[in-house]
């Protein structure tokens, strides 16, 4: 148990749905992260919150829209996907951004489907 | 900006012997460097990492290598056991830079 969970474990969406992807952490750190995970290429990080305030968006479309309200918990929100957006979201939390050493603990990933 | 190469892409292994994974990276700056196991179903966990002041780190049966002349990285796995069948990624960082991951390799150890 790495104390970072997410919802749901998968997920099957249509091209005009709008769903939301959830995650939270019991560790007590300060900073979130997702990531994209796609076969055969590196994982691509998206978003970084640290403190509740989002401090990189990886050149990431508009259709993924990310929602920190507070420490603990962390949104994806999703509308009108594409196909190729289909992929293994992780997500990661970290005492502070960027911590030293690299001690992210990442969630077991919702696997996104879009038909 | 930074690049990590990672290879082999898939390796199989017998049940005892060694497994070596290795990444090279282009921006001589970086100077940590982490691995991740990743499980079946689970995100990726930090087994090992390493600072560029250090050539080589062991934790039991796993080791990690680095040469910064070459720009290059190995993780090396003694006496496998099945439960070490996983995907291993590398990755690099600079500073406090965002950390750059490599393709992952996906290990089978075989009975």
């Amino acid at each position: 148990e790495t104390g970072v969970t997410q919802t749901p474990r998968h997920l099957v969406m249509g091209m005009t749905n709008k769903k939301s992807l959830k995650c939270e952490q019991h560790l007590g750190h300060n900073a979130m992260y997702w990531y994209k995970q796609s076969a055969k290429k590196p994982l691509e990080l998206m978003f970084v919150y640290n403190f509740k305030e989002q401090t990189e968006n990886n050149s990431v479309p508009s259709r993924f829209s990310p929602e920190c309200p507070n420490s603990s918990h962390l949104f994806l929100h999703l509308h009108t996907l594409q196909p190729e957006d289909s992929a293994l979201y992780l997500c990661a939390s970290s005492p502070y951004e960027w911590a030293v050493p690299d001690t992210q603990y990442f969630g077991p990933g919702t696997r996104l489907t879009v038909l | 900006g930074e690049n990590v190469e990672q290879h082999p892409s898939t390796l199989s292994v017998q049940e005892g012997d060694s497994a070596v994974i290795k990444c090279t990276y282009s921006d001589s700056a970086s100077n940590y460097f982490p691995w991740y196991k990743q499980e079946l179903g689970k995100g990726p966990q930090l087994i090992i990492d390493i600072r560029s002041n250090v050539g080589e780190k062991k934790d039991q049966r796993i080791a990690v290598t680095l040469n910064k002349t070459a720009k290059h990285f190995s993780l090396h796995i003694t006496e496998t056991q099945p439960e070490d069948s996983a995907v291993y990624f590398c990755a690099a960082r600079k500073g406090d830079d965002k950390i750059i991951f490599g393709k992952g390799t996906r290990l089978h150890i075989l009975p």
